[in-house]
């Protein structure tokens, strides 16, 4: 069975620094990924998907930027986190008409 | 451009009654609708999904769906609910005529079931 596993859950980050944040999924090839933010335990906001290694397309142009240097792995970065970064990082994959979520990473940037 | 609409921000109801869920969506394709449930500081869990077929679906957790093309819209029902069922639920659309489309999410519901 598929599995999606995202690290690390909960960061505290100072204004100014740099993030990195890992998705990996198992269980599947060539997935499409999917990097999504919600703010305030509510509406998601869509940031980058893939639909391949090297491909990635940004959905709201901002302080993010995301890699996808192996088919299952998917990352989000920042050189500087904005206080407005801060939220609950989403990562998803899918494939054909089903998408399903990671558990999260909750961003906290102080 | 494909949307979701997510009319009641919170849902209060007790337990063992019925829930209702609302969601209407805009799509220029077929649409394909999902609900998802997400509890506090997780991900999102799948529940059901229309595609095409019987308009009635059934999910995890005892949850179903109606879809009515004509009134636009995918209701998540429950016949009776649980105090585990508290927690934030999201319609999604995708055009089925178009792969390359990325789902669209609504704002979410917060259900909260009282004992």
């Amino acid at each position: 069975s598929q599995t999606i596993h995202q690290w690390p859950a909960t960061l505290v980050q100072p204004v100014g620094s740099p993030l990195s944040l890992e998705c990996t999924v198992e269980g599947t090839s060539n997935p499409n990924l999917y990097w999504y933010r919600q703010a305030a335990g509510r509406g998601l906001q869509l940031l980058f998907y893939s639909v391949g290694i090297g491909q990635i397309s940004s959905e709201v142009p901002q302080n993010l930027s995301a890699s996808r240097p192996q088919d299952r792995q998917f990352i989000l970065s920042s050189k500087k986190l904005l206080l407005s970064d801060s939220g609950f990082y989403l990562c998803a994959w899918g494939v054909g008409n089903e998408q399903y979520f990671g558990p999260g990473t909750r961003l906290t940037v102080t | 451009a494909q949307s979701v609409a997510q009319p009641e921000d919170q849902v209060n109801v007790a337990e063992g009654n019925p829930l209702t869920v609302k969601c209407t969506y805009s799509v220029s394709g077929n649409p394909y609708l999902f609900w998802y449930v997400q509890y506090p500081n997780r991900g999102l869990q799948f529940l059901l999904k229309y595609i095409t077929g019987d308009n009635l679906v059934k999910g995890s957790y005892g949850f179903e769906a109606e879809f009515n093309k004509s009134q636009t819209s995918f209701h998540l029902k429950k016949p009776s609910a649980l105090v585990s069922d508290s927690a934030l639920y999201f319609c999604a659309v995708r055009d089925g005529g178009n792969y390359g489309q990325n789902f669209v999410f609504g704002p979410g519901t917060r259900l909260s079931v009282l004992p």
